[in-house]
C-alpha cells in the first residue's frame, strides 16, 4: 500500500514570498490533516479535511495561509505571503474516518524563510 | 485544548534497559495514541489504547492509561540504538493533540 505522499521535500524561500506544499493521500482515506511541526515541538494542526470539506481550521492563519482539497483526494497548503516564524516541518496526515483512528503521515516539506 | 504533555523531556539509556515515558492529559477521552518521530522514518503510529482498556502490548511496547489520572505511560522493554527517537502520545478531540514529545537515546 503506497503511503502518503508530499512535495516538494525541502523548500527554502524568502519572507514575504510564497510557498505551496502538496499532499496526496492514502487512498480511500478520508481525512486529510496539515500539521506545522516548529523545531523541538510536537506537530500542531492547521487544517483538517473530511472528503473536501473543512472540519477544523481553528489554528490556520488564515490572513497568510490557505489550503484546499477540492476534489477530495489531493490537497495544497499555500502561504503567501511567508514570514520567518514559519520555519517549520509542514507535515501531511491521513486517516481512515476520522480522528480517532491512527494516522498516517507523510515526510514532511521542511521549510526554511529567510 | 486536550494536549497532551510528555514526561520525560529527555531520556537516556543503554541498549538493553527499559525506558519508560509518560504522558498526562487534561479532560475526557476516548482513546490515547503514541507515536514515534525519528528521521529516517517520519511520524509513526505506533499503538492506540482505548479509554475502557487499561493496558496494552504490542512487542516490546507495553501502554497502560488511567483515565482517572488522565495520565498513560509507555514502556519499550529491551531497548535497542533503533529506538531512538522522540515520542509522542496524543489525545483526540476535536483534533488530535500532539504533547511535546520524550526524546530517547539509546546507546549501545
Amino acid at each position: 500500500e503506497a503511503g502518503v505522499a508530499q512535495s516538494p521535500r525541502y523548500k527554502i524561500i524568502e519572507k514575504r514570498q510564497s510557498v505551496a506544499f502538496w499532499c496526496n493521500p492514502i487512498s480511500g482515506h478520508a481525512t486529510l490533516y496539515w500539521y506545522q511541526q516548529i523545531l523541538g515541538q510536537g506537530p500542531k494542526l492547521l487544517i483538517q479535511f473530511q472528503n473536501n470539506g473543512v472540519v477544523d481550521d481553528s489554528q490556520l492563519p488564515k490572513d497568510r495561509f490557505s489550503a484546499e482539497r477540492l476534489k477530495g483526494v489531493d490537497s495544497t497548503l499555500k502561504i503567501q505571503p511567508a514570514k520567518l516564524e514559519d520555519s517549520a516541518v509542514y507535515l501531511c496526515a491521513s486517516s481512515l474516518i476520522g480522528d480517532s483512528d491512527e494516522q498516517f503521515f507523510g515526510p514532511g516539506t521542511r521549510l526554511t524563510v529567510l | 485544548s486536550q494536549q497532551g504533555e510528555e514526561d520525560p523531556q529527555a531520556l537516556s539509556i543503554q541498549e538493553g534497559e527499559n525506558a519508560t515515558m509518560n504522558c498526562s492529559y487534561k479532560t475526557s477521552i476516548n482513546n490515547l495514541q503514541w507515536y514515534r518521530q525519528n528521521s529516517g522514518r517520519g511520524l509513526v503510529h505506533l499503538i492506540l489504547i482505548r479509554s475502557n482498556e487499561r493496558e496494552k502490548h504490542s512487542g516490546r511496547l507495553r501502554v497502560t492509561l488511567d483515565t482517572s489520572k488522565k495520565s498513560s505511560s509507555l514502556l519499550i522493554t529491551a531497548s535497542r540504538a533503533a529506538d531512538t527517537a522522540s515520542y509522542f502520545c496524543a489525545t483526540p478531540g476535536y483534533a488530535l493533540n500532539f504533547g511535546k514529545g520524550t526524546s530517547l537515546l539509546v546507546t549501545p
